[in-house]
């Protein structure tokens, strides 16, 4: 059962232009989404967030949407830079307490490839 | 930014074997550590959460036996790959959460590429 999924594996977008990365969750329970970034064999690293009580969450070229009612988020990169080149991951944590607190459910991952 | 090492980058074994894979937290203190593993072009898969202090909290489908944590320390995690097979082979990632930082935000070591021949 995959409750986040990123349905693109793959993305190509022009040097300066606007790449738009999306993922769809199906847990109504989680409350905080995140951004990782993956260069292959290295960890990922944290980007950007955003609460559910959020819809808009800005970090310089760096923009993440959240549309509750949708169960979808997305991530925007303007512009885009051939060192976004990377694997984009979205994660989702579930609001619960407990020994598990604070796990993250991971997408599929999103190969974004910006040319110059 | 907080940082989290692992050790070995890479390693090669026998089936049969077991290795030990350490994670580290270089600047904070990691009360809560997770073990995640990835196979080629798929995603992070959780494998279990350590608390300091306690036993680790394994996922669903994870042989507890077979993937042996310990977190001994609020700087130290490790996860044994006991009697290894070519299955195991895969890219193991830790992270760590630490008091101070947000509770949502982990940070991730750089990863262990485990080959079992």
């Amino acid at each position: 059962d995959q409750q986040v999924k990123q349905n693109s594996p793959s993305l190509s977008v022009q040097e300066g232009r606007i790449s738009i990365l999306n993922c769809d969750y199906t847990n109504s329970m989680f409350d905080y989404f995140l951004w990782y970034k993956k260069y292959p064999a290295e960890g990922p690293t944290f980007l950007i967030s955003i609460s559910s009580i959020k819809d808009k969450n800005e970090d310089g070229r760096f923009t993440v949407f959240l549309n509750k009612s949708a169960k979808h988020l997305s991530l925007h990169i303007v512009p885009s830079q051939p060192g976004d080149s990377a694997v984009y991951f979205c994660a989702a944590r579930a609001s619960a307490g407990g020994t598990s607190y604070g796990k993250l459910t991971f997408g599929q991952g999103t190969i974004l490839t910006v040319h110059p | 930014g907080a940082v989290v090492s692992q050790h070995p980058s890479w390693v090669i074994c026998k089936s049969g074997t077991s290795v030990k894979i350490e994670c580290r937290s270089l600047d904070f203190q990691a009360t809560t550590m997770f073990w995640y593993r990835q196979f080629p072009k798929q995603s992070l898969m959780l494998m279990a959460t350590s608390n300091e202090g306690s036993k680790a909290t394994y996922e669903q489908g994870v042989e507890k036996d077979k993937f042996l944590i310990n977190h001994a320390s609020l700087t130290l995690s490790t996860l044994t790959v006991t009697s290894a097979h070519p299955e195991d082979s895969s890219f193991y990632i830790c992270s760590a959460r630490g008091r101070g930082l947000t509770s949502y935000e982990q940070y991730f070591g750089p990863g262990t590429r485990l080959t079992v021949t």
